[in-house]
């Protein structure tokens, strides 16, 4: 039974250039949230989406940020012209929603590094 | 902001039970308490998580007090694995108004040979 999985672990990009970071839930899943934890800092939580839904993206900052979880394939979080400022690692984590008990299961993360 | 208080660090020696308190005051009826923890680097990982009774399972104990104002995760024979940093949550556990995960600064256990 796989877990959360997130690609690709580790991202480098330069100031201005888009992130795109996949993450695939839980086999069942119908929940994903994202979390973003900035160096020497805690986690934060940035958005939650159902399929073809987003519910909550009140932790998502105002401009160049995205997120989606279309009916097939992964959640992604898009960044767009990026600055060092967001380098940061990005956990995903998934659900099954009202199925469960309100557990969350998280994916490794993505290590982004803005040059 | 997190809605729990926890000590910033706290050192235990390996094979004894770690003792992991949490305060809650302002728990609401229908929230849950849940604790995580992040071993170096990884992703957050689910321990437990109760309501008003005692839980356990395979990797620890949680004891909510009768008033539900404070809790304590144990660990019971801590291992050299279990170091990390430790987040008691409050929370509702279903439903679209329970989804995000607010973490606090959590505690960061170590545990020593």
């Amino acid at each position: 039974n796989a877990g959360v999985m997130q690609n690709p672990r580790h991202l480098v990009r330069r100031r201005g250039q888009e992130a795109r970071l996949r993450c695939s839930p839980m086999k069942g899943h119908s929940h994903v949230y994202w979390y973003r934890q900035l160096p020497e800092e805690g986690l934060k939580f940035m958005v939650y989406l159902q399929k073809e839904n987003i519910i909550d993206e009140s932790g998502m900052p105002k401009e160049r940020f995205s997120a989606e979880f279309p009916k097939e394939g992964p959640s992604i979080l898009r960044i767009q012209q990026v600055v060092r400022g967001d380098s940061a690692a990005y956990f995903c984590a998934s659900s099954p929603g009202l199925a469960g008990r309100g557990e969350q299961f998280f994916g490794p993360g993505t290590r982004l590094t803005v040059l | 902001d997190a809605k729990t208080t926890q000590p910033p660090s706290m050192d235990c020696a390996e094979g004894r039970a770690a003792n992991l308190p949490c305060n809650h005051s302002t728990i609401s009826g229908n929230e849950y308490v849940y604790w995580y923890r992040q071993i170096h680097s990884q992703g957050p990982q689910y321990i437990i998580h109760g309501l008003k009774n005692n839980e356990t399972n395979e990797m620890a104990s949680l004891i909510i007090t009768e008033d539900r104002k404070s809790s304590t995760l144990i660990l019971p024979h801590a291992t050299l694995r279990d170091t990390a940093v430790y987040y008691c949550i409050v929370r509702v556990a279903t439903g679209n108004q329970g989804g995000k995960l607010i973490f606090g600064q959590g505690t960061e256990l170590s545990v020593k040979p």
